[in-house]
Order: structure tokens, then C-alpha cells, then sequence
């Protein structure tokens, strides 16, 4: 089984604040997805990072793919309260597999 | 595109009944759909992976007796908790992947919240 840690567990900041996100593992993966839940709904996936090294933008999130293709960070700017949630990456490995990282339960305080 | 449905949202049983929860993938094919089960303020626990036309594959630790999993066509999976107890009491999501599309991304459904009592 690959694991991913997720670093922090929670956090909760001042909306205005920046934050960065880990996602940890001694495993390679093929690609890896960042993804948002919202309390009693189904996670939404926010992006794919493919190359090692790589990194996409999304409005305020910026989410990096480790060199080694192990390792993976999510950092917001200017924290908004709608950018509460619990925050999952996902390693893919064989065909069909994510493996889902322990999560991080964001809190922005107006 | 690319939206899941489940159904039930909610449901609520008497202990030893049996409950059914479908995942429907609405506007695409789904290759291959997944079940999982998140308890309160944790990550998704990957329960089984289905392909339509296929026995289901359990993660270990799973009761295939009690979590029957059928996947009649692409677009239509169904989990029934049999004899359901308090125990069973979760949130379940389901998942899928779209035919054609790589990288493993999953879109998952809305989730149910089953309650046993």
C-alpha cells in the first residue's frame, strides 16, 4: 500500500493568509491529484500534475509535483472562507488505483 | 461533464435491514466505478473497484458478503449493505473514471450518509 501523509492535519488562519499544504510519500507515482471535499459531499477534483517538477495555477492555488514525482505541495494566497474544506491528494499507480493522503482540513476565518 | 450521481443522499435503517446505493455516471461512460467509505474527519477508505460485467475487487479487510457490489452497465453501480449495523453507519462515495481519459482521475458522486439504528 502507497501512504500519503498529509501535512498539516488541520489548520485554521485568518482569511487573508497564505498557506502551504504537503503531501508526502516514499512512493513514485504516475501522476497526482489535489482534490477539495465540502462537509457531506463528494470530493471535486481541483488539478492533475503529471511531470516531475511541474506546476500548475489555479486563481489563488498553486500545486507543485515533486522532482521525484513522490512528493507534492498545495499552497493558497490570500486565503478566502470559501477556500474551507478538507484538501485530499491522490497518488496514481497501476491501472485504475488512487491512493488517497490522510487529508488536511482547511478552516479560513472571516 | 464528467457528473456522478448517487442515490440515496441520506438514509436511515433499522438494524439487520438491507439498503442499496446507486452511482450513476450521467453524461459519460465509466471504465471501472469505486466505492469508498469516509468516516468523520478522515481521508476515503477505498472499499472495492468495479468493471461492468465483472466481479468486483474488495480491498483487504472487506466483507464481500456483506458489500455487494453489481456493475450492470457502464453507467450504473450499486452497493447493498446487507444486513446493515450500527457499525455499517458511514458516509459512502462512489467514484469513476471515464473512458478514454488518463491519469487516473476519479469523479466522484455526492456521497450517502447512511445512519443504522
Amino acid at each position: 500500500t502507497q501512504l500519503l501523509e498529509q501535512s498539516p492535519q488541520f489548520l485554521s488562519i485568518q482569511e487573508g493568509e497564505n498557506l502551504t499544504v504537503y503531501c508526502n510519500s516514499s512512493s513514485v507515482f504516475s501522476s497526482l491529484q489535489w482534490y477539495r471535499q465540502e462537509p457531506g459531499e463528494g470530493p471535486v477534483l481541483l488539478v492533475t500534475v503529471v511531470t516531475g517538477g511541474e506546476v500548475k495555477k489555479l486563481k489563488r492555488l498553486t500545486f507543485q509535483f515533486g522532482d521525484a514525482r513522490k512528493d507534492s505541495s498545495l499552497h493558497i494566497t490570500a486565503a478566502q472562507p470559501g477556500d474551507t474544506g478538507l484538501y485530499l491528494c491522490a497518488g496514481a499507480a497501476g491501472a485504475n488505483n488512487l491512493f488517497f493522503g490522510t487529508g488536511t482540513r482547511l478552516t479560513v476565518i472571516p | 461533464g464528467a457528473v456522478v450521481s448517487q442515490h440515496p443522499s441520506r438514509v436511515i435503517c433499522k438494524s439487520g435491514t438491507s439498503v442499496k446505493i446507486e452511482c450513476r455516471s450521467l453524461d459519460f461512460q465509466a471504465t471501472t466505478m469505486f466505492w469508498y467509505r469516509q468516516f468523520p474527519k478522515q481521508s476515503l477508505m477505498l472499499m472495492a473497484t468495479s468493471n461492468e460485467g465483472s466481479k468486483a475487487t474488495y480491498e483487504q479487510g472487506v466483507e464481500k458478503d456483506k458489500f455487494l457490489i453489481n456493475h450492470a452497465s457502464l453507467t450504473l453501480s450499486t452497493l447493498t449493505v446487507t444486513s446493515a449495523h450500527p457499525e455499517d453507519s458511514s458516509f459512502y462515495i462512489c467514484s469513476a473514471t471515464q473512458r478514454g481519459i488518463s491519469y487516473n482521475e476519479q469523479f466522484f458522486g455526492p456521497g450517502t450518509r447512511l445512519t443504522v439504528l
